[in-house]
């Protein structure tokens, strides 16, 4: 069985520029969550959903970020524009059920670079 | 406030070693605690899982052990081998809702 896949798993993009993550979870998971992980720390949480709906993204700077998930299956999350500060990992997660419950399972991630 | 504490931030031992990494946490209320390990360049993978009732759990060379009270757990790894230079990261699931709570891991390599 595939794992959660993510692409592209780097970029490098100039800071006020658009950039796109893409995250396709295992198959007939319902919940999907995406991270962000600066170097030497661990993972926090940016928005998670349940089937399509967002239901906790208390921690997305939504000034600049914006998710989306259609059809409750693959996600896009998107930063316009990108600073300097960007620069992480972003991890896409996903799980059955809540994560609580559910065992939870790991994207690669995309390493993002803003120079 | 919740939090996870871990130590030590990083760790060198050599191959064959044992080793024990550390966890104390103030998140509650508690639902579930998990180690994680996560290779350079991956993302994490869970090592195990552990509810309130149980205090030691085991995955191969990996061990954990849970003290709920002391609100701590640990990360044992015998015999150490190359492959196990990592993160590894512990996190604890708060409530019905189960958010979980990251620490920020423990750096460990692994020496001929």
């Amino acid at each position: 069985e595939a794992g959660v896949v993510q692409s592209p798993r780097y970029k490098i993009i100039e800071k006020k520029q658009p950039v796109a993550f893409w995250c396709n979870p295992i198959s007939g998971h319902n919940t999907l969550y995406w991270y962000r992980q600066n170097l030497g720390q661990g993972p926090e949480l940016l928005i998670r959903y349940e089937n399509e709906e967002a239901v906790d993204d208390s921690q997305l700077p939504k000034d600049r970020f914006s998710a989306e998930r259609l059809k409750g299956v693959d996600s896009t999350l998107k930063i316009q524009p990108a600073e300097l500060g960007d620069s992480a990992v972003y991890l896409c997660a996903s799980s059955l059920g809540l994560a609580g419950a559910y065992e939870q399972y790991f994207g690669p991630g995309t390493r993002l670079t803003v120079t | 406030k919740n939090q996870v504490e871990q130590s030590p931030q990083s760790l060198i031992i050599l191959e064959g070693k044992n080793c024990t990494l550390q966890c104390n946490y103030t998140v509650s209320p508690f639902s579930n605690l998990r180690w994680y390990k996560q290779d350079t360049g991956r993302g994490p993978v869970s090592l195990t899982i552990m509810t309130f009732s149980e205090n030691t759990k085991s995955n191969g060379r990996y061990t954990a052990t849970l003290d709920a009270d002391t609100k701590q757990s640990s990360l044992h790894i015998t015999a150490s081998q190359l492959s196990d230079s990592a993160s590894y990261i512990c996190v604890v699931s708060k409530g019905s809702q189960g958010n979980l709570i990251f620490g920020k891991g423990t750096k460990l390599s692994v020496k001929p």
